[in-house]
């Protein structure tokens, strides 16, 4: 199984700051099977990177995502008021998918 | 625009298997190279992938619950549906299901398309 650890686990910030979000592998995943995910309080989570650096449809272009191998990041350039939000990245490999323990963007 | 929906009891006792249902509308479950899959979040936690079935019937499971989880497809009535057996309080989660893209030629593997999710309390 490959575990995926992200950090930090609290990020606090303010809006306008940007945001680097880090989601490491316990082994080296494909790319291609890397995505990120924005989860609100209550809701389901929400696809907005694919392929480690894709954005999903609808995804405002201050999301961009980037990274191979086992080191994957996820940057808000500018953070917005309703991107604060736990992020989860996912991997898929040999049939299984793992997600990291999150890390929750909170307001300064 | 395709849509899932959960539904299934809420409330489960101790020993006993957990059934929960996903409903596609707004496209056919057999259009497209998807996959449909099942996550499951406690309260306050993480996300748990459960596992993913294929409209034949072809599945994958969390290797971690494998022992105890089914699931199935009903095409005809453009639904999925997740069994869980022997359930326990550790059971206890908000349960989501998706659809799984593969994109163009199988490149990719994502989750587009998720439930609201539905919670479901192992309780006597």
């Amino acid at each position: 199984e490959i575990v995926l650890t992200q950090s930090p686990g609290t990020l606090s910030l303010s809006p306008g700051e940007r945001a680097t979000l880090s989601c490491r592998a316990s082994h080296s995943v494909s790319s291609t099977f890397l995505a990120w995910y924005q989860q609100k309080p209550g809701q389901a989570p929400r696809l907005l990177i694919y392929g480690a650096s894709s954005r999903a449809t609808g995804i405002p272009d201050r999301f961009s995502g980037s990274g191979s191998g086992t080191d994957f990041t996820l940057i808000i350039s500018r953070l917005e008021p309703e991107d604060f939000a736990v992020y989860y990245c996912q991997q898929y490999g040999s049939s299984e998918v793992t997600f990291g323990g999150g890390t929750k963007v909170e307001i300064k | 625009q395709v849509q899932l929906q959960e539904s299934g009891p809420g409330l489960v006792k101790p020993s006993q298997t957990l059934s929960l249902t996903c409903t596609v509308s707004g496209d056919s479950i057999s259009s497209g190279s998807y996959y449909w899959s099942w996550i499951r979040q406690p309260a306050g936690k993480g996300l748990e992938w459960i596992g993913r079935i294929y409209t034949s019937g072809t599945t994958n499971y969390n290797p971690s619950l494998k022992s105890r989880v089914t699931m199935s497809v009903d095409t005809s009535k453009n639904q999925f549906s997740l069994k869980l057996s022997s359930v326990t309080a550790a059971d206890t989660a908000v349960y989501y299901c998706a659809r799984i893209n593969f994109g163009e030629n199988y490149y990719y593997f994502y989750m587009d398309v998720w439930g609201k999710g539905t919670t479901v309390t192992v309780s006597s």
